[in-house]
This record gives C-alpha cells, sequence and structure tokens, in this order.
C-alpha cells in the first residue's frame, strides 16, 4: 500500500514561497494522480491540484496564478510550492494520490503551514 | 462560500441510519458519476469512503453507501457505531475548468 509524508517548514512569512514535500514509499509516482489539498484551521478542505503519470498538471483555478507542483521520479517525491502568502494560506496541507476518480485514495498525515511574520 | 452544499451537522443515535446530503448544480454533481466521501476524524487525515456516487473502496464496511438523483448526492451510514463520529466531506468533480469542489462538511454526532 502506498505511504505519502509531508514535509516542509512550519512557518513562512508573509510574500514568501510556501514550499512542501510529499515522500511517497510503497508505489510509483510513474503512476496515478498525486494531489494537494489544504484545511484551513477549524474549516473546510480544498483542493489545490494535482500531478499525473505524463507529468501534466491541473490546478484549483482560484490559485492557479500561485501555484506550482512538481515531481522528481529519481527520489520519488512530488512538491508544492505557492507563491505571495498571506495569513489566509495558512492551513494543514495534506498529499493524496489515486486514480482519476478516487485520486483521494491514500493520504498523508498533513502538515500545519503558518503564515506569519 | 463552499460549491457544495451539505448541512452543517447531523445527528443519531447507535443503530441508527442517517443520511447526509450534498447539493450541487447540473455543472457538477448532475453531470459526472464522480461524486466521492470523506470522513474526518479530529486532527487526522480525510479518508476515502465512497467514490463514484456509489463505489465503496476496499476495507470500508458495507454500513456505508452512496447515491445520487439529480444534482443531489447522499451518503447513508446504518447501524451507526460511535466511531463514525466524525465531519464528513462531499467532493465532486465540476468539469475541465473547475476540477474538484467540496462541500462545507457535516459534522455527525453519535448521541
Amino acid at each position: 500500500q502506498v505511504q505519502l509524508q509531508e514535509s516542509g517548514p512550519g512557518l513562512v512569512k508573509p510574500s514568501e514561497t510556501l514550499s512542501l514535500t510529499c515522500t511517497v514509499s510503497g508505489g510509483s509516482i510513474s503512476s496515478y494522480y498525486w494531489s494537494w489539498i489544504r484545511q484551513p484551521p477549524g474549516k473546510g478542505l480544498e483542493w489545490i491540484g494535482y500531478i499525473y503519470y505524463s507529468g501534466r498538471t491541473i490546478y484549483n483555478p482560484s490559485l492557479k496564478s500561485r501555484v506550482s507542483i512538481s515531481a522528481d521520479t529519481s527520489k520519488n517525491q512530488f512538491s508544492l510550492e505557492l507563491n505571495s502568502v498571506t495569513p489566509a494560506d495558512t492551513a494543514a496541507y495534506y498529499c493524496a494520490c489515486g486514480t482519476f476518480s478516487d485520486w483521494g485514495s491514500q493520504w498523508g498525515q498533513g502538515t500545519l503551514v503558518t503564515v506569519s511574520s | 462560500q463552499s460549491a457544495l452544499t451539505q448541512p452543517a451537522s447531523v445527528s443519531g443515535s447507535p443503530g441508527q441510519s442517517i443520511t447526509i446530503s450534498c447539493t450541487g448544480t447540473n455543472s457538477d454533481v448532475g453531470s459526472y458519476n464522480l461524486v466521492s466521501w470523506y470522513q474526518q476524524h479530529p486532527g487526522k487525515a480525510p479518508k476515502l469512503m465512497i467514490y463514484e456516487d456509489s463505489k465503496r473502496p476496499s476495507g470500508i464496511s458495507n454500513r456505508f453507501s452512496g447515491s445520487k438523483s439529480g444534482n443531489t448526492a447522499s451518503l447513508t451510514i446504518s447501524g451507526l457505531q460511535a466511531e463514525d463520529e466524525a465531519d464528513y466531506y462531499c467532493c465532486s468533480y465540476a468539469g475541465s475548468t473547475t476540477l474538484w469542489v467540496f462541500g462545507g462538511g457535516t459534522k455527525l454526532t453519535v448521541l
């Protein structure tokens, strides 16, 4: 079974870039859809985007101008970059994987990122 | 404001059945057989319970079932158990421009 683990800074300053990595074990990143989702404290889920086996990326239109997802097949990792962050970007960030219709089959445990000076 | 509308809370007693609704539009829920449901316990990652409107992933109890009528999808939990107390989120495909949208979540309380 695929396992996912997010890593990255827990604190980012306003206007800077949030960078997170998801390390995949038990499966190849060359297959499936690899997603990022976030959840502000006490609020609901928001799909950020995904990268899939062809290397193609699809993003939430509301974040598209600030987000980038990439993959490193040699390390079996995929990454999220969100630039020009504000306190509204404070959230638990999750990585997930699956096929197109069940892209959220497996999730990482999540990592809290706080945007504050 | 979330794209899909869910009740903020529902409750039921052990052994009972409850249904959580998820209302969208004919641009998302009503157009594709791609509604999924997630269960989230406090402090934990979401867990996929239903996908493609009514399919259960391997290992998910058959007490959980999904259905859809028009622009409204539903999650039914039968034989309620204490461990079912959690937040539940619906999610739907909304086309190649918008992709995936979530409901605001429903807090299930087992009395």
